[in-house]
């Protein structure tokens, strides 16, 4: 079964203290990315990855960090969290980053993150 | 600037009436366009797309969705809705360059039974 799969899905943590939020998707997709979605706002990118060793910002990089090492996964790293980064977090994958009719974007469940 | 807006941000329908959720958007390329529904405590899951040919959009559980470029438009139609369609509904437009999804502010539907 096709499925992007996040760790952990819900975490309460307080300013500065540095957590990963887990990425990892079974469909051999070359991008990868991440959003966060906040009342009001929709979703906004955060970054971006075409494919291994290869990531870019998004819309929302601040704070915010990735790795691509393996193309299965694609870990948020979040150095040193403030309360502004309380949020829910999704993962997100694709076949290659082009807009091909084919081209599915598969989301993961989402992993709610609160800072405080 | 890239953008997209959905018009309204919380629609409450009663059960048997008729969907319209207003999008529009803004964007220099050519626009892959989707429609997302989010269930309480769910994921997104995508209702339809549009990429090429034809502007009127069949999705998943009666929903379709009408391309107008002369309006930038894309809206979202269901022609009866039913209390399982209560959700947050997201209109995005996908860039082919970045992958990148450019997500509207989402609209609340509730559907009283």
């Amino acid at each position: 079964e096709a499925q992007v799969t996040q760790n952990p899905r819900y975490l309460i943590t307080v300013t500065g203290k540095k957590l990963t939020v887990t990425c990892s998707q079974n469909m051999n997709h070359e991008y990868m990315s991440w959003y966060r979605q906040d009342p009001g706002l929709g979703l906004r990118q955060i970054y971006y990855s075409m494919n291994v060793e290869v990531t870019d910002k998004g819309d929302v990089p601040e704070g915010y960090k990735v790795s691509r090492k393996e193309k299965r996964n694609f870990p948020l790293i979040l150095e040193s969290p403030s309360p502004n980064q309380t949020s829910l977090y999704f993962c997100a994958s694709s076949k290659t980053v082009t807009g091909a009719v084919e081209n599915t974007i598969y989301f993961g469940e989402g992993s709610w993150l609160t800072v405080v | 600037a890239q953008s997209v807006s959905q018009h309204n941000h919380h629609v409450i329908l009663s059960e048997a009436a008729s969907l319209e959720l207003g999008c529009n958007y803004s964007y220099g390329g050519t626009v892959n366009l989707f429609w997302y529904v989010q269930y309480p405590g769910q994921h997104l899951q995508l209702l339809l797309k549009y990429f090429s040919g034809d502007p009127l959009v069949k999705g998943i559980k009666g929903f379709e969705a009408e391309f107008i470029k002369s309006k930038f438009s894309f809206n979202l139609r269901k022609p009866s809705v039913q209390w399982s369609d209560t959700a947050e509904y997201f209109c995005a437009v996908g860039s082919s360059n970045t992958g990148k999804l450019i997500f509207g502010q989402g609209t609340t539907l509730q559907v009283k039974p």
